[in-house]
C-alpha cells in the first residue's frame, strides 16, 4: 500500500515560475527521497534528506522535512519545460529496507 | 561508472505463460530490490536481495518470485502471467547503510496480452 500522499496530483505551470509539490506520510522514517520519472520510464534520484535534517538544496531544487507533521515538500525555482514530468516521494522506514512511494505529482511546465 | 541495467526493455507474453526480467545493479551494490508500478496501483515493492538472500518481501502472490546471484545480479521470475501483470517493473540497487539512496534502471515493460 501507499504510504505516501502527494498534493496537488496534477499542477500545470509556466516556464520559469516555480513549482511546489507537497507529500506526507504515516510512520517513522529513515529518511526521504524524491525522484524524477519521464513518461512511464525510469526514476531518476533527485535528492534524499535524512531524518534528522530539515532542509535541503540541490542546483534549483529545495526539500523541506517536517517530521513532527510527517510532510516533504519539494520546491523547483525557474522552471524549465524539461521539468515536466512526474515527481513521486520515497521513503525509507526506520525499521526497513523498503522505499514506499507517494502516488506522484504530474508536472506540466508550458514553454 | 555504468548505471543500473535491466533486460529487456518490453516484453509481450501470453496470459499463462511465465517470464524473467534481469537487472545488473552498479558496481559495488550488493542490495537489489524490484518494485511494480501500475497506473492503478502505483509503485508497490515487490522484493529486495541482499548477498543472494531475500531480505523483504512486499504483498505479491507466490508467482512472482526473485533470486540474486554471487555477482548481485538479480532475475524476477512471473509465472502464470495474468492480464493485471502488465506493469512497468523497475529495479533499483544501493550500498548497504542507513542511508542507502536507491538508483533505478530503466525499467522492463510487461504487457500480458
Amino acid at each position: 500500500s501507499q504510504q505516501g500522499e502527494e498534493d496537488p496530483q496534477a499542477l500545470s505551470i509556466q516556464e520559469g515560475e516555480n513549482a511546489t509539490m507537497n507529500c506526507s506520510y504515516k510512520t517513522s522514517i529513515n529518511n526521504l527521497q524524491w525522484y524524477r520519472q519521464n513518461s512511464g520510464r525510469g526514476l531518476v534520484h533527485l535528492i534524499l534528506i535524512r531524518s534528522n535534517e530539515r532542509e535541503k538544496h540541490s542546483g534549483r531544487l529545495r526539500v523541506t522535512l517536517d517530521t513532527s507533521k510527517k510532510s516533504s515538500s519539494l520546491l523547483i525555482t525557474a522552471s524549465r519545460a524539461a521539468d515536466t514530468a512526474s515527481y513521486f516521494c520515497a521513503t525509507r522506514e526506520t525499521s526497513g529496507s523498503r522505499l514506499t512511494f507517494g502516488e506522484g505529482t504530474q508536472l506540466t511546465v508550458n514553454p | 561508472k555504468a548505471g543500473v541495467t535491466q533486460t529487456p526493455r518490453y516484453l509481450i507474453k501470453t496470459r499463462g505463460q511465465q517470464v524473467t526480467l534481469s537487472c545488473s545493479p552498479i558496481s559495488g551494490h550488493r542490495s537489489v530490490s524490484w518494485y511494480q508500478q501500475t497506473p492503478g496501483q502505483g509503485l508497490q515493492f515487490l522484493f529486495e536481495y541482499f548477498s543472494e538472500t531475500q531480505r523483504n518481501k512486499g504483498n505479491f502472490p507466490g508467482r512472482f518470485s526473485g533470486r540474486q546471484f554471487s555477482n548481485s545480479r538479480s532475475e524476477m521470475n512471473v509465472s502464470t502471467l495474468e492480464l493485471g501483470d502488465s506493469a512497468l517493473y523497475l529495479c533499483a540497487s544501493s550500498l548497504v547503510g542507513q542511508t542507502r539512496q536507491a538508483f533505478f534502471g530503466q525499467g522492463t515493460r510487461l504487457t500480458v496480452v
